[in-house]
């Protein structure tokens, strides 16, 4: 049970340039999150679904997409990266109806150079 | 989802309770509340949560006012590895659309 995965764990792009995140996770969870946290910062929610085919946007959605084609799969795209852009990338997941906790992956560190 | 206040840092003697306080004033009956932490830069882990009885785990004790508007996160006896970033969060665990946001957390220091 590897719980939730991102994938790549670091990456550096040049400004313009684009790319996607992955978030996977085995628990079969309706909700998955993406969030972004700069240095010295909390976690700022970017994107997030409640199941597969859904998303809505978070606190600071402008600059990325997402989707959520497979229920255990939430991708987060990034069209033409900026240097505004550099952070570290979290995902997290958790069941929709039940009282339990959310379980994050350990983060995607990206910088746009 | 309501908001939650807590203090930006705090510092603990090593061996001494840590008492995090969190204040969620516009909390609604059915928002549980949730604590996480975040040791230097790995994800968030999980610490406990309740809703409105006092709850405790093998990590920490989690104490709600009777009115819900605040609560407050007690690790019993704080250790150099508790020096981490702790989150207190609300939401409702079913239904609907759910912005689960978090605040920018309590940096707690654990001095030896």
């Amino acid at each position: 049970n590897a719980g939730v995965t991102q994938t790549p764990k670091f990456r550096v792009l040049k400004t313009g340039q684009s790319m996607t995140l992955l978030c996977a996770q085995d628990m079969n969870h309706e909700y998955m999150y993406w969030y972004r946290q700069d240095p010295g910062m909390g976690l700022r929610l970017i994107h997030y679904s409640v199941g597969e085919g859904t998303t809505a946007k978070g606190e600071v959605p402008d600059g990325y997409n997402v989707s959520r084609l497979k229920k255990q799969n939430f991708l987060l795209g990034l069209e033409s990266a900026a240097p505004s852009q550099t952070s570290v990338y979290f995902c997290a997941s958790f069941e929709r109806d039940r009282n339990t906790e959310a379980f994050f992956g350990q983060g995607t560190r990206l910088t746009v150079v | 989802d309501a908001k939650t206040t807590q203090p930006p840092s705090m510092d603990c003697a090593e061996g001494r309770a840590a008492n995090l306080p969190c204040n969620h004033s516009t909390i609604s009956g059915n928002e549980y509340v949730y604590w996480y932490r975040q040791i230097h830069s790995q994800g968030p882990q999980y610490i406990i949560h309740g809703l409105k009885n006092n709850e405790t785990n093998e990590m920490a004790s989690l104490i709600i006012t009777e009115d819900r508007k605040s609560s407050t996160l007690i690790l019993p006896h704080a250790t150099l590895r508790d020096t981490a970033v702790y989150y207190c969060i609300v939401r409702v665990p079913s239904g609907g659309y759910q912005k689960v946001t978090f605040g920018t957390g309590t940096k707690l220091q654990v001095i030896p």
